[in-house]
């Protein structure tokens, strides 16, 4: 079992949808949570960081809840340029354990 | 403003060449790592290091040597390359402080192909 795991993708969703993204965590001792995007095989790039009270950036929503060890991204009305890879990323030590990414695809 | 700098972007190597893929940071981040991605895989760590002259494996390490002798630069070493080391390569960097804000910065990638 790997240590972050996510959704299996990819979502196709037509624009204007709400999406949610849900990752789980095994390892307790995990410090910080992220959602970073990936667009095309290019390098990874911070979306948002993920707080314990939850937090919010536009139209993007993060949660996190540590007693179930479980993290997720809300996207609502959807944008063409939206559509990438969501990588959910937890910090521990010196480490970035990433999930395996879902592919969004958002469809006109 | 570099951020992180990998080179070479692309490369063709033969089995049982080695090479060194080249990352350097100009943030003075303490935090330094290598990750290769194949697909459906995500990013998978290789080695890590924590600041200069500390290095420690990841999930992936065999077939690759690391060392990190500046704060700033932390290549890669294949060793004998693999067809199984066919993959893309990222160098992150990254500061030591905890909490939300800790950003890890990538570099642009390395394409490497054994044939």
């Amino acid at each position: 079992r790997k240590e972050v795991e996510q959704d299996p993708g990819p979502f196709n969703v037509p624009e204007g949808a709400t999406v949610a993204f849900n990752c789980t965590y095994s390892n307790s001792a995990s410090q910080s949570f992220f959602w970073y995007r990936q667009d095309c095989r290019k390098e990874p790039k911070l979306l948002m960081s993920v707080y314990s009270s939850g937090n919010e950036d536009g139209r993007f929503t993060a949660q996190l809840n540590r007693a179930s060890q479980y993290i997720s991204l809300l996207i609502r009305d959807s944008k063409l340029s939206d559509s990438a890879t969501y990588l959910c990323v937890v910090r521990r030590g010196g480490k970035l354990i990433f999930g395996q990414g879902t592919e969004l695809s958002v469809k006109p | 403003n570099a951020g992180v700098t990998q080179t070479p972007k692309f490369q063709v190597l033969k089995t049982g060449q080695s090479m060194t893929l080249q990352c350097a940071q100009d943030m003075n981040h303490e935090y330094m790592s290598w990750y290769r991605q194949d697909p459906g895989m995500g990013l998978r760590l290789i080695h890590y290091s924590v600041g200069a002259g500390i290095t420690d494996q990841g999930e992936v390490p065999n077939g690759y040597n690391v060392s990190r002798s500046t704060t700033e630069d932390f290549p890669l070493r294949l060793l004998s390359a693999a067809p199984s080391q066919t993959s893309v390569y990222f160098c992150a960097s990254s500061t030591p402080l905890q909490g939300a804000n800790t950003e890890a910065f990538f570099g642009q990638g390395t394409r490497l192909t054994v044939v």
